[in-house]
């Protein structure tokens, strides 16, 4: 199967409630990184966690990993209909390689 | 706040003809790359460039594909005859250093079709 799978692959929220999002990965990170992609538009990075931390928070955001599990969480706290996105984990492999496996992402739907 | 500019943002094409899609990365960085994103899929990775090098690429990125940095703000990449299944968006990124340590910033993308 694929390098950062998230799941699930499609959310649906009211506004206020909490998101979470999973991501499950196959090889040795360096780190892995969340993102989010606006429909049609670029993709915004929004936490980087290295492979040995635990936990991280940004704002709103909590991201957890363990390496262990190959898994990784992303929590969004009280969603905002802006949140309404699709989000998607990388990884960065060890061993020098540069670039960022991405998941198939998931999409994210906050209703007002 | 800096950020990784693309243009154009949408390339219509007729298959068998060169593209060129431009970036202009973040000016204190020194890392830069391509990804492509098919319509409904994944964002697949295809080239890293370093010290005015190619570093690293993917199976997708062959012969058909290259990249350039022609002065000190751009950041090409061309297709040299392209294909109806090159029809995409294409990202371009870049880090301040190696994806081991920092994030990649992105741009917006263009949006390559291919008819």
């Amino acid at each position: 199967s694929q390098q950062g799978e998230e799941d699930p692959q499609a959310l649906s929220i009211q506004e206020g409630e909490n998101a979470t999002m999973n991501c499950s990965y196959k090889t040795s990170i360096n780190n892995l990184q969340w993102y989010r992609q606006n429909s049609g538009r670029g993709l915004v990075h929004l936490i980087l966690i290295r492979s040995n931390e635990r936990e991280k928070h940004s704002g709103r955001l909590r991201v957890t990993l363990d390496t262990s599990k190959k898994s990784s969480s992303l929590l969004i706290t009280a969603s905002r209909a802006a949140d309404t996105a699709s989000y998607f984990c990388a990884t960065v492999s060890q061993g020098g390689s540069e670039k960022l496996v991405f998941g198939k992402g998931m999409k994210l739907t906050v209703n007002p | 706040e800096p950020e990784v500019t693309q243009t154009p943002s949408h390339q219509v094409t007729q298959m068998g003809q060169e593209v060129i899609l431009r970036c202009v990365p973040i000016s204190n960085h020194l890392y830069f790359y391509w990804y492509r994103q098919i319509l409904g899929q994944k964002v697949e990775f295809l080239v890293s460039f370093y010290n005015n090098e190619i570093s690293e690429k993917s199976e997708i990125f062959d012969d058909q594909f290259s990249v350039e940095r022609p002065d000190g703000s751009n950041f090409t990449l061309k297709i040299r005859s392209t294909k109806l299944e090159d029809s995409a968006m294409y990202f371009c990124a870049s880090s301040v250093r190696p994806s081991t340590y920092n994030e990649q910033f992105f741009g917006p993308g263009t949006r390559l079709t291919v008819l």
